[in-house]
């Protein structure tokens, strides 16, 4: 299972674009990116998944490169309501074992 | 409601004893996994389950740790003999593999306290 790597805190301000990279440089080639987010004594909640290149959903876009072995999350006009844990995990998900390995995540916050 | 529910949300316990965790997935989800968070950390994988069957009980940390689903859908985990590192939030989480994405579906967990 590819692990990944995140800043473990990050500080930003309101109406900011804020942007997480994240590492996984042992990314196999079934594994896709899937990023979480979790409020404290909430479980965490999916924000966005993608294989390569960039996806964009209602709440964040998700950029990967040509090589895949990085991540970027990006969340525009971020709001106070955005501090939370964001965590970034690689897996493939047609496997029959399917797990994912969650690190310690990164800390955002998002000040007035 | 629609969601994942996690009962109870709180147990407070004295050390050895005896504790269950229920966890009631959302309708038609086939995968359920158990998962255990502590301050500041990233959940902690420890089983999963497709259907009734246990996929994968890797993460289950020793004997002490059980989990059942009888019939598909309720699953409860069970811990003998508690001890005060057990303390922790176990978090259930429910999917539609591998029929879908992947995404996982978490409950609010149950914060579990051993004295």
């Amino acid at each position: 299972l590819a692990k990944t790597t995140q800043p473990i805190s990050m500080d930003s301000y309101e109406g900011q674009e804020v942007n997480i990279t994240c590492s996984h440089n042992n990314i196999a080639t079934n594994d896709y990116i899937t990023w979480y987010q979790q409020f404290p004594s909430q479980g965490p909640r999916f924000i966005i998944q993608g294989y390569k290149t960039k996806v964009t959903n209602e709440v964040a876009s998700l950029f990967i490169p040509a090589d895949r072995k990085s991540s970027t999350l990006s969340l525009p006009r971020v709001s106070l309501s955005d501090t939370a844990v964001y965590y970034c995990l690689v897996g493939d998900i047609g496997a029959s074992n399917y797990q994912l390995i969650w690190g310690a995540g990164t800390k955002l916050i998002i000040k007035p | 409601g629609a969601g994942v529910s996690q009962t109870p949300s709180n147990k407070v316990t004295e050390k050895g004893k005896y504790v269950e965790l229920r966890c009631d997935p959302i309708s038609g989800h086939t995968a359920l996994y158990w998962y255990r968070q502590s301050l500041g950390q990233g959940p902690e994988f420890l089983i999963y389950f497709q259907g009734t069957g246990a996929a994968d009980d890797s993460g289950l940390p020793n004997d002490r740790f059980f989990a059942v689903r009888p019939e598909g859908s309720v699953s409860t985990l069970k811990i003998q003999r508690t001890e005060r590192g057990d303390s922790a939030v176990y978090l259930c989480a429910s999917s539609l593999r591998p029929q879908n994405t992947g995404e996982l579906f978490f409950g609010e967990g149950s914060r579990l306290t051993v004295l």
